[in-house]
């Protein structure tokens, strides 16, 4: 399986400052059809996971602007530009080029 | 609103069976692939079992495989997982989550709100 590994584990940060998280794959995540699976997703203190980015850097609906998803081949990072209080949460970045899907072990982002 | 709502998590005892089931309304779910992801609390996410939008194909974690069954009935919006011969290691919360129309490889987009499997004698 592909092994995703996510750093740092965990990131103080404080409010209104920017937050970057990066993601590094055991393969290249480009896949044939000229796409590149890799996706982040937030998971916020007792809910469960949202989508945030899929295919690195493609936003989802209602995401707001200031997170941002940038990469290619094994490498890949998400940033925030000015982290605001309801960024609280655990991050986590997938891969859905190769099967079985795997993600990262989870960034934890609390505020300083 | 797409909306996705599991049920059937409980407390077995080791090599017991369990049958989740994910009620999905919102969407046309005959039209997306769906799938199942597990959560041990506090911990990490990990993909268990996806299934086609016919139902054709099937793919599973090989943790899983011979032990889990993911199936679904588009009539009625439905989509279930079996899980027999249950380990330790299989308690979590588990996830209904929704595909894309052919694929998840971009990761569900919709999430349920998860059901508890604890496996203790």
């Amino acid at each position: 399986d592909v092994v995703m590994t996510q750093s740092p584990l965990s990131l103080p940060v404080t409010l209104g400052q920017p937050a970057s998280i990066s993601c590094r794959s055991s393969q290249s995540l480009a896949h044939s059809d000229g796409n590149t699976y890799l996706n982040w997703f937030q998971q916020r203190p007792g809910q469960s996971p949202r989508r945030l980015i899929y295919k690195v850097s493609n936003r989802d609906s209602g995401v707001p602007d200031r997170f941002s998803g940038s990469g290619s081949g094994t490498d890949f990072t998400l940033k925030i530009d000015r982290v605001e209080a309801e960024d609280v949460g655990v991050y986590y970045c997938m891969q859905g080029t190769h099967w079985l899907y795997t993600f990262g072990q989870g960034t934890k982002l609390e505020i300083k | 609103e797409v909306q996705l709502l599991e049920s059937g998590g409980g407390l077995v005892q080791p090599g017991g069976s369990l049958r989740l089931s994910c009620a999905a309304s919102g969407f046309t779910f005959s039209n997306y692939v769906m799938t199942w992801v597990r959560q041990v609390p506090e911990k990490g996410l990990e993909y268990v079992s996806t299934i086609t939008a016919s139902g054709g194909d099937t793919y599973y974690a090989e943790s899983v495989k011979g032990r889990f069954t993911i199936s679904r009935d588009n009539s009625k919006n439905m989509l279930s997982l079996q899980l027999n011969s249950l380990r330790a290691d299989d308690a979590a919360i588990y996830y209904c989550a929704k595909g894309g129309p052919s694929s998840s490889r971009e990761g569900p987009d919709y999430w349920g709100q998860g059901t508890l499997v604890t496996v203790s004698s």
